[in-house]
């Protein structure tokens, strides 16, 4: 069972670039999270998905897309990199249903380190 | 906005003292309230919550919740050097199970 698998889990891009963070869960859970996280900061929500074919944006999405194609992947799109988006990025995940109480419990992967110069 | 709001640190106990961190939150229909742990490099890992007034307990750790101040704090009893870690407070916003999370507080529990 190897939880939420992200890569690459470092990568250097040059401003205007664009790439793909591929994240993966194996535990069948159907809440998926991309957050943000700059140094000395918290967590900001990108875009959240509560199911296949559902995606909504969080707190910060500009800059970004996501899509859910299925229930394992949610891959996180940067287009024409900034350096504002130099950050580590981190996938989770949550087994919930729509309505009912909130563990909390999020099932976060290892995190991708994006730097963009 | 909803805000998680989060005391300044970094916080510095002695290895065996009381460490208590504290959490203000800005919406007063927030229900769920929990703490997370991060090591340096590491990924965050929730290790309590709490959605009810008052105290729960599981083994050192302690968190506590006052809805009428919108406030929630967590203390660690007998604070051990791997305690040393970034303590994250995040509070439910009540939708899609989305959690707002405070910027932490570094503790470091000196030998």
């Amino acid at each position: 069972n190897a939880g939420v698998t992200q890569t690459p889990k470092f990568r250097i891009l040059k401003i205007g670039q664009s790439m793909t963070l591929q994240c993966t869960q194996d535990m069948n859970h159907n809440y998926m999270y991309w957050y943000r996280q700059d140094p000395g900061m918290g967590l900001k929500l990108i875009y959240y998905s509560v199911g296949a074919g559902i995606t909504d944006k969080g707190e910060v999405p500009n800059g970004y897309n996501v899509s859910r194609s299925t229930t394992e992947d949610f891959p996180l799109r940067l287009e024409l990199a900034a350096p504002s988006q130099t950050s580590v990025y981190f996938c989770a995940s949550q087994k919930n249903s729509i309505g009912a109480a909130n563990t909390g419990e999020l099932f976060f992967g290892e995190g991708s380190r994006l730097t963009v110069l | 906005q909803k805000e998680v709001e989060q005391n300044s640190g970094p916080l510095s106990v002695p290895e065996g003292a009381i460490a208590s961190l504290n959490c203000t939150y800005s919406d007063r229909g927030s229900q769920s309230f929990f703490w997370y742990r991060q090591y340096s490099g590491k990924s965050p890992e929730l290790i309590m919550f709490i959605y009810s007034n008052g105290d729960k307990e599981d083994g050192r750790f302690t968190a506590q919740l006052n809805k009428a101040s919108q406030y929630v704090s967590l203390l660690i009893r007998d604070s051990q050097p791997s305690d040393s870690a970034t303590y994250l407070c995040a509070v439910d916003t009540g939708a899609n199970s989305k959690l707002t999370f405070g910027k932490g507080i570094t503790l470091s529990v000196r030998p």
